[in-house]
Protein backbone atom coordinates (compact mmCIF):
# COMPACT_ATOMS: atom_id res chain seq x y z
CA UNK A 1 0.00 0.00 0.00
CA UNK A 2 0.81 3.64 -0.25
CA UNK A 3 1.92 5.86 2.52
CA UNK A 4 3.55 9.58 2.53
CA UNK A 5 6.00 10.78 5.22
CA UNK A 6 6.91 14.59 6.29
CA UNK A 7 9.46 15.45 8.62
CA UNK A 8 9.64 16.92 11.20
CA UNK A 9 6.57 17.03 12.58
CA UNK A 10 7.07 20.53 14.30
CA UNK A 11 9.53 23.09 13.46
CA UNK A 12 10.82 26.46 15.08
CA UNK A 13 13.02 28.45 13.39
CA UNK A 14 14.03 32.33 13.57
CA UNK A 15 13.33 34.62 10.69
CA UNK A 16 15.96 35.06 8.56
CA UNK A 17 17.12 31.50 8.76
CA UNK A 18 16.78 29.01 5.94
CA UNK A 19 14.12 25.96 5.34
CA UNK A 20 13.81 22.46 3.99
CA UNK A 21 10.78 20.21 4.65
CA UNK A 22 10.87 16.91 3.37
CA UNK A 23 7.92 14.39 1.78
CA UNK A 24 7.98 11.02 0.22
CA UNK A 25 6.04 8.47 -0.86
CA UNK A 26 6.15 5.00 -0.95
CA UNK A 27 4.88 2.17 -2.75
CA UNK A 28 3.72 4.21 -6.07
CA UNK A 29 6.03 5.71 -9.15
CA UNK A 30 5.50 9.08 -11.22
CA UNK A 31 3.11 10.51 -8.62
CA UNK A 32 1.77 14.12 -8.76
CA UNK A 33 3.03 15.49 -5.57
CA UNK A 34 1.72 19.15 -3.87
CA UNK A 35 2.35 21.25 -1.09
CA UNK A 36 -0.02 22.98 0.38
CA UNK A 37 -0.06 25.77 3.44
CA UNK A 38 -2.66 25.73 5.32
CA UNK A 39 -2.62 29.31 7.90
CA UNK A 40 -4.15 29.09 11.77
CA UNK A 41 -7.98 28.20 11.51
CA UNK A 42 -8.13 28.97 7.37
CA UNK A 43 -8.18 26.58 4.59
CA UNK A 44 -5.70 24.90 1.64
CA UNK A 45 -3.73 26.80 0.25
CA UNK A 46 -2.06 25.30 -3.14
CA UNK A 47 1.81 26.63 -3.31
CA UNK A 48 3.12 24.04 -5.67
CA UNK A 49 2.73 21.42 -7.64
CA UNK A 50 4.76 18.53 -9.59
CA UNK A 51 3.87 15.93 -12.35
CA UNK A 52 7.70 15.02 -12.60
CA UNK A 53 11.30 15.04 -11.87
CA UNK A 54 12.33 18.60 -11.78
CA UNK A 55 9.32 19.69 -12.80
CA UNK A 56 7.96 22.53 -10.53
CA UNK A 57 4.40 24.80 -10.90
CA UNK A 58 4.23 27.37 -8.92
CA UNK A 59 0.59 28.82 -7.85
CA UNK A 60 1.16 31.76 -5.69
CA UNK A 61 4.42 33.71 -5.93
CA UNK A 62 6.31 33.65 -2.34
CA UNK A 63 9.57 33.74 -0.24
CA UNK A 64 9.76 29.72 -1.34
CA UNK A 65 10.22 27.13 -3.52
CA UNK A 66 10.30 23.74 -4.33
CA UNK A 67 12.26 21.24 -5.78
CA UNK A 68 11.86 17.56 -6.87
CA UNK A 69 15.28 15.34 -7.08
CA UNK A 70 13.77 12.01 -7.20
CA UNK A 71 10.68 10.57 -8.29
CA UNK A 72 8.88 10.19 -4.55
CA UNK A 73 10.93 13.08 -2.90
CA UNK A 74 9.32 16.56 -2.51
CA UNK A 75 11.17 19.05 -1.37
CA UNK A 76 9.83 22.70 0.25
CA UNK A 77 12.33 24.86 0.90
CA UNK A 78 13.14 28.83 1.87
CA UNK A 79 16.69 30.68 1.94
CA UNK A 80 15.19 33.60 3.93
CA UNK A 81 11.99 32.70 6.50
CA UNK A 82 9.48 35.80 7.29
CA UNK A 83 7.51 35.41 10.00
CA UNK A 84 4.61 35.15 7.51
CA UNK A 85 5.40 31.91 6.96
CA UNK A 86 4.24 30.80 9.96
CA UNK A 87 2.00 27.90 9.11
CA UNK A 88 0.77 24.00 8.83
CA UNK A 89 2.16 22.65 5.54
CA UNK A 90 0.98 19.78 4.14
CA UNK A 91 2.20 17.66 1.53
CA UNK A 92 -0.18 15.36 -0.87
CA UNK A 93 -0.07 12.82 -3.62
CA UNK A 94 -2.39 11.47 -6.42
CA UNK A 95 -1.35 9.33 -9.15
CA UNK A 96 -1.45 10.32 -12.70
CA UNK A 97 -4.11 7.67 -13.60
CA UNK A 98 -6.48 8.96 -11.53
CA UNK A 99 -6.83 5.81 -10.03
CA UNK A 100 -6.74 7.36 -5.95
CA UNK A 101 -8.22 10.34 -4.93
CA UNK A 102 -5.54 12.64 -3.18
CA UNK A 103 -4.07 11.51 0.33
CA UNK A 104 -1.79 14.19 2.42
CA UNK A 105 0.80 13.65 4.96
CA UNK A 106 0.49 14.21 8.80
CA UNK A 107 1.78 17.88 7.93
CA UNK A 108 4.84 20.13 9.49
CA UNK A 109 3.87 22.52 11.92
CA UNK A 110 6.38 25.71 11.35
CA UNK A 111 6.88 28.43 13.59
CA UNK A 112 8.70 31.50 12.91
CA UNK A 113 10.02 33.71 16.04
CA UNK B 1 -10.93 27.71 -13.24
CA UNK B 2 -12.98 25.84 -10.29
CA UNK B 3 -14.14 27.94 -7.36
CA UNK B 4 -15.60 26.28 -4.03
CA UNK B 5 -17.76 27.95 -1.42
CA UNK B 6 -18.30 26.12 1.94
CA UNK B 7 -21.09 26.92 4.63
CA UNK B 8 -21.06 27.38 7.44
CA UNK B 9 -17.61 27.89 8.32
CA UNK B 10 -18.42 26.22 12.14
CA UNK B 11 -20.99 24.20 12.96
CA UNK B 12 -22.03 23.22 16.51
CA UNK B 13 -24.55 20.39 17.06
CA UNK B 14 -25.80 17.87 20.23
CA UNK B 15 -24.47 14.49 20.27
CA UNK B 16 -26.95 12.20 18.82
CA UNK B 17 -28.16 14.98 16.35
CA UNK B 18 -27.55 15.81 12.66
CA UNK B 19 -24.90 17.67 10.68
CA UNK B 20 -25.28 19.08 7.30
CA UNK B 21 -22.09 20.63 5.27
CA UNK B 22 -22.91 22.05 1.85
CA UNK B 23 -20.63 22.96 -1.04
CA UNK B 24 -20.92 24.90 -4.14
CA UNK B 25 -18.95 24.98 -7.24
CA UNK B 26 -18.51 27.14 -10.38
CA UNK B 27 -16.80 24.78 -13.18
CA UNK B 28 -19.49 22.30 -14.64
CA UNK B 29 -16.38 20.05 -16.05
CA UNK B 30 -15.99 19.05 -12.50
CA UNK B 31 -16.92 15.79 -12.41
CA UNK B 32 -15.58 14.09 -8.47
CA UNK B 33 -16.38 15.73 -5.12
CA UNK B 34 -14.30 14.31 -2.22
CA UNK B 35 -14.89 15.09 1.63
CA UNK B 36 -11.92 14.92 3.85
CA UNK B 37 -11.72 15.04 7.48
CA UNK B 38 -9.24 16.55 9.25
CA UNK B 39 -8.06 16.06 13.05
CA UNK B 40 -6.25 18.80 15.37
CA UNK B 41 -2.64 18.57 14.14
CA UNK B 42 -2.89 16.27 11.26
CA UNK B 43 -3.18 16.18 7.63
CA UNK B 44 -6.65 15.90 6.00
CA UNK B 45 -8.09 12.26 5.23
CA UNK B 46 -10.55 11.32 2.92
CA UNK B 47 -13.92 10.24 4.23
CA UNK B 48 -16.04 9.98 1.07
CA UNK B 49 -16.40 10.96 -1.99
CA UNK B 50 -18.87 11.13 -5.28
CA UNK B 51 -18.47 11.17 -8.90
CA UNK B 52 -21.02 13.30 -11.47
CA UNK B 53 -22.85 9.86 -11.77
CA UNK B 54 -24.86 9.37 -9.27
CA UNK B 55 -26.74 11.96 -7.27
CA UNK B 56 -25.90 10.26 -3.54
CA UNK B 57 -23.42 7.91 -2.15
CA UNK B 58 -23.86 7.07 1.77
CA UNK B 59 -21.06 5.13 4.02
CA UNK B 60 -22.95 4.07 7.40
CA UNK B 61 -23.47 7.35 9.24
CA UNK B 62 -21.77 9.66 6.42
CA UNK B 63 -23.68 10.42 2.96
CA UNK B 64 -22.86 12.77 0.42
CA UNK B 65 -25.97 14.26 -2.25
CA UNK B 66 -24.38 15.77 -5.36
CA UNK B 67 -26.90 18.77 -7.28
CA UNK B 68 -24.78 18.84 -10.49
CA UNK B 69 -28.01 21.09 -12.14
CA UNK B 70 -27.40 23.39 -9.16
CA UNK B 71 -23.70 22.87 -8.58
CA UNK B 72 -23.73 22.00 -5.17
CA UNK B 73 -23.22 19.14 -2.84
CA UNK B 74 -23.32 18.37 0.86
CA UNK B 75 -22.15 16.32 3.52
CA UNK B 76 -24.79 14.74 6.24
CA UNK B 77 -23.45 13.31 9.18
CA UNK B 78 -26.23 11.32 11.33
CA UNK B 79 -26.10 10.34 15.07
CA UNK B 80 -22.72 12.55 15.44
CA UNK B 81 -20.35 11.42 18.01
CA UNK B 82 -17.77 13.60 20.08
CA UNK B 83 -15.24 11.97 17.42
CA UNK B 84 -17.33 13.18 14.66
CA UNK B 85 -15.31 17.41 15.98
CA UNK B 86 -12.48 18.32 12.93
CA UNK B 87 -12.46 20.31 10.49
CA UNK B 88 -14.01 19.05 7.38
CA UNK B 89 -13.41 19.97 3.45
CA UNK B 90 -14.77 19.28 0.42
CA UNK B 91 -12.84 19.98 -3.01
CA UNK B 92 -14.51 19.52 -6.39
CA UNK B 93 -12.18 18.62 -9.55
CA UNK B 94 -11.83 16.53 -12.84
CA UNK B 95 -10.79 13.20 -11.70
CA UNK B 96 -8.67 12.19 -14.52
CA UNK B 97 -5.25 12.30 -15.01
CA UNK B 98 -4.30 13.41 -11.27
CA UNK B 99 -5.01 16.87 -11.92
CA UNK B 100 -5.11 19.04 -8.62
CA UNK B 101 -8.31 19.51 -6.44
CA UNK B 102 -9.80 23.16 -5.25
CA UNK B 103 -10.34 22.88 -1.85
CA UNK B 104 -13.38 24.55 0.28
CA UNK B 105 -12.24 26.90 3.06
CA UNK B 106 -13.09 24.27 5.83
CA UNK B 107 -16.05 23.54 8.52
CA UNK B 108 -15.03 23.41 12.21
CA UNK B 109 -17.76 20.72 13.56
CA UNK B 110 -18.16 20.63 17.19
CA UNK B 111 -19.83 17.72 18.55
CA UNK B 112 -21.35 18.68 22.32
CA UNK B 113 -21.91 15.89 24.71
Amino acid sequence: SQTIHQWPATLVQPVGSPLSLECTVEGTSNPNLYWYRQAAGRGLQLLFYSVGIGQISSEVPQNLSASRPQDRQFILSSKKLLLSDSGFYLCAWRDKQGRQPQHFGDGTRLSIL
Amino acid sequence: GENVEQHPSTLSVQEGDSAVIKCTYSDSASNYFPWYKQELGKGPQLIIDIRSNVGEKKDQRIAVTLNKTAKHFSLHITETQPEDSAVYFCAAGVYNYGQNFVFGPGTRLSVLP
